[in-house]
């Protein structure tokens, strides 16, 4: 079946642990990003990246960091998280030449 | 950065009734995207639009691709009680195949039975 899947989805955790929250996807697609959604405020696009190496900034970058080694997964880093990083986090992934973008289930996230 | 104006924000209809919602810009786009989210779930692709005019149907669904590329709308004809839940539009900017999708604030509709 193909899918976009993303772990953990839920995590609760303090403020200035370093966590990754894992993305991966089976379609063999070129394109992966990360968004964030919070009320009001719809998707916003964190990293996005064109294949494996080839990373760039989404829209709302500060605190996170991305990595593009392997076709199939593009994992999402938050150094020192803080409370302003509590959000809904969705990875999705798209074959090249078409912008129809497979999204992942969503990670909870909780910093204190 | 670049922004597009979705509305409504919320409806709130009876069972039966068609819905209509758009998204606007100031930018032109190479591509319109709508997307349904359910509670709990990722977003999940209904319509894409390529081409200036282009009108697209999906089951209830249709949508189109504004002349001026600088807009869409999504219809829903005979809404349905599991037509509830949060519905996105997307656009990707000239001039070429990047990553980059540009999100609405989403229209959230409730639908009564």
């Amino acid at each position: 079946e193909a899918q976009v899947t993303q772990n953990p989805r839920y995590l609760i955790t303090v403020t200035g642990k370093k966590l990754t929250v894992t993305c991966s996807q089976n379609m063999n697609h070129e394109y992966m990003s990360w968004y964030r959604q919070d009320p009001g405020l719809g998707l916003r696009q964190i990293y996005y990246s064109m294949n494996v190496e080839v990373t760039d900034k989404g829209d709302v970058p500060e605190g996170y960091k991305v990595s593009r080694k392997e076709k199939r997964n593009f994992p999402l880093i938050l150094e020192s998280p803080s409370p302003n990083q509590t959000s809904l986090y969705f990875c999705a992934s798209r074959g090249g030449g078409l912008y129809e973008q497979y999204f992942g289930p969503g990670t909870r996230l909780t910093v204190t | 950065g670049q922004q597009l104006n979705q509305s409504p924000q919320s409806m709130f209809i009876q069972e039966g009734e068609d819905v209509s919602m758009n998204c606007t810009s100031s930018s032109i786009f190479n591509t319109w995207l709508w997307y349904k989210q359910d509670p709990g779930e990722g977003p999940v692709l209904l319509i894409a639009l390529y081409k200036a005019g282009e009108l697209t149907s999906n089951g209830r669904l249709t949508a189109q691709f504004g002349i001026t590329r600088k807009d869409s709308f999504l219809n829903i004809s005979a809404s349905i009680p599991s037509d509830v839940g949060i519905y996105f539009c997307a656009g990707q900017l000239p001039p070429g195949n990047t990553g980059k999708l540009i999100f609405g604030q989403g229209t959230t509709l409730q639908v009564k039975p």
